[in-house]
């Protein structure tokens, strides 16, 4: 099974609607983090969360918001979506520290279309 | 604040032809340098890294980099290219708080 799991997969929708995208780990990890990727802009951070009760924005936050349920759930909510945010969605976990030598391991991404 | 850049956004090299991607970086701190592949439809995957120590990093599939501070680099290759390289990679600095900065990415294709 894999460790991180991201529901949907893919998803189509329609500009206003709320939109909901969740990960999952089992690797035990406190810090989780979600990303957007852009063809030629790389993976850009959105939201990070250090523990359940820290979450943190990161570099391009407006249009999103997070919620951190328990320590193996961090999900990431689209209020009213909107086309420009048609992109590819992943979510990561580390482990809780500044050590160096952490890494991200990555969950196999959601394609989100907004029509 | 840390940034990276990735040169070449496609590289077209023949199979068993040397792998060479680009990556330079700038930080105000001692860099932690990361490369990490994306298959198609998959999630990444990390290649290598360097943190401290020697500058040579081996990884896997073959691959390794040099972190080279006067030239602020972190360059991957391979001597020799296979088919099943065919990715997308990226190059990534960490910041604080174990985020991380990613560069464009750069597509690699394999000719037979």
């Amino acid at each position: 099974d894999a460790d991180v799991t991201q529901t949907p997969r893919n998803r189509i929708t329609k500009t206003g609607k709320r939109i909901m995208l969740e990960c999952s780990q089992t690797k035990g990890h406190d810090r989780m983090y979600w990303y957007r990727q852009d063809p030629g802009l790389g993976l850009r951070l959105i939201y990070y969360s250090f523990d359940v009760k820290d979450i943190n924005k990161g570099e391009i936050s407006d249009g999103y918001s997070v919620s951190r349920q328990a320590q193996a759930k961090f999900s990431l909510s689209l209020e009213s979506a909107i086309p420009n945010q048609t992109a590819l969605y992943f979510c990561a976990t580390s482990d809780l520290g500044d050590n160096p030598t952490d890494t991200q391991y990555f969950g196999p991404g959601t394609r989100l279309t907004v029509l | 604040a840390q940034s990276v850049t990735q040169l070449g956004s496609h590289v077209s090299v023949s199979e068993g032809a040397l792998v060479l991607l680009r990556c330079n970086y700038s930080s105000s701190v001692p860099p932690y340098l990361f490369w990490y592949v994306q298959y198609p439809n998959q999630g990444l995957q990390l290649l290598l890294k360097y943190t401290t120590g020697a500058t040579l990093v081996k990884g896997i599939n073959g691959f390794e980099a040099e972190f080279k501070k006067s030239e602020t680099s972190f360059h991957l290759t391979k001597p020799s290219a296979h088919m099943s390289d065919a990715a997308e990679y990226f190059c990534a600095v960490k910041e604080g708080g174990n985020k991380l900065v990613f560069g464009a990415g750069t597509i690699l294709r394999v000719k037979s």
